[in-house]
C-alpha cells in the first residue's frame, strides 16, 4: 500500500529566504510522486512530478525536489521565497503494481506562509 | 482546448435537497475522480471511473453517486444533503495508464448546506 507523510503542517518563511517543504512516502513499488500548488480560493496546479527519471526535479516558479530512495522522501525546496509563493502545498504519490491501481494518495498539505 | 471543466462555481442548498455537479474534460482522459477538500484532512477521495461505463468507491463515497455514460462527463450526484457535505468538490483526470501521468483538476465546486 502507498501512503504519503508531509511532515510540517504550516512553514512560515521570511521574503528572500529558502523554503523546504517535507514530504515522506510510503510504496511497496516505484512510485510516481507530485507535487501541487493551492493558491487561497483556487485550484490545484502542478509544480513538478517524479517518474523514476532524474532524480533532482525542476518544477515551475523555481521549485524544485530530490527524490530520495533511501530516505523515502520527496522534499520540495526553493533558493528564495517570493510572497507570491503562499499557498498549501501537496506532495502526492501513485504507486504502480500488478494490480495497476492508478489512485492518487494525497498528503494532508503544507500551508506556506511568507513574510515580508 | 478547456481541460477539465466544472459547473456550477458556487452553490447553496437546503438539506435534504439534490443536486448534480457538473464534470466535463475534453482532454480524452480516461481516468476521472471527485474529491471533496475540507480544512485540515487534504483531499480525499469520493469517487473514481477508469473509463466509460466504470465507476468505483473512494474513500468517502456515502451520500454521492456518480455515472460514466461517455469518456467526456462525469456527474457527481448528491442525492440528500446534509450539512457535512459542505465543501470544496474537485473533479480530476488523468491518463489511467504511464506511470507518471498527473492529474488535471477542475475550479473547484464551493458547496454549502444549509
Amino acid at each position: 500500500a502507498q501512503s504519503v507523510t508531509q511532515l510540517d503542517s504550516h512553514v512560515s518563511v521570511s521574503e528572500g529566504t529558502p523554503v523546504l517543504l517535507r514530504c515522506n512516502y510510503s510504496s511497496s513499488y516505484s512510485p510516481s510522486l507530485f507535487w501541487y500548488v493551492q493558491h487561497p480560493n483556487k485550484g490545484l496546479q502542478l509544480l513538478l512530478k517524479y517518474t523514476s527519471a532524474a532524480t533532482l526535479v525542476k518544477g515551475i516558479n523555481g521549485f524544485e525536489a530530490e527524490f530520495k530512495k533511501s530516505e523515502t522522501s520527496f522534499h520540495l525546496t526553493k533558493p528564495s521565497a517570493h510572497m507570491s509563493d503562499a499557498a498549501e502545498y501537496f506532495c502526492v504519490v501513485r504507486g504502480y503494481n500488478a494490480g495497476n491501481n492508478r489512485k492518487l494518495i494525497w498528503g494532508l498539505g503544507t500551508s506556506l506562509a511568507v513574510n515580508p | 482546448n478547456a481541460g477539465v471543466t466544472q459547473t456550477p462555481k458556487f452553490q447553496v442548498l437546503k438539506t435534504g435537497q439534490s443536486m448534480t455537479l457538473q464534470c466535463a474534460q475534453d482532454m480524452n482522459h480516461e481516468y476521472m475522480s471527485w474529491y471533496r477538500q475540507d480544512p485540515g484532512m487534504g483531499l480525499r477521495l469520493i469517487h473514481y471511473s477508469v473509463g466509460a461505463g466504470i465507476t468505483d468507491q473512494g474513500e468517502v463515497p456515502n451520500g454521492y453517486n456518480v455515472s460514466r455514460s461517455t469518456t467526456e462527463d462525469f456527474p457527481l450526484r448528491l442525492l440528500s444533503a446534509a450539512p457535512s457535505q459542505t465543501s470544496v468538490y474537485f473533479c480530476a483526470t488523468s491518463y489511467y495508464r504511464g506511470k507518471g501521468s498527473e492529474a488535471f483538476f477542475g475550479q473547484g465546486t464551493r458547496l454549502t448546506v444549509v
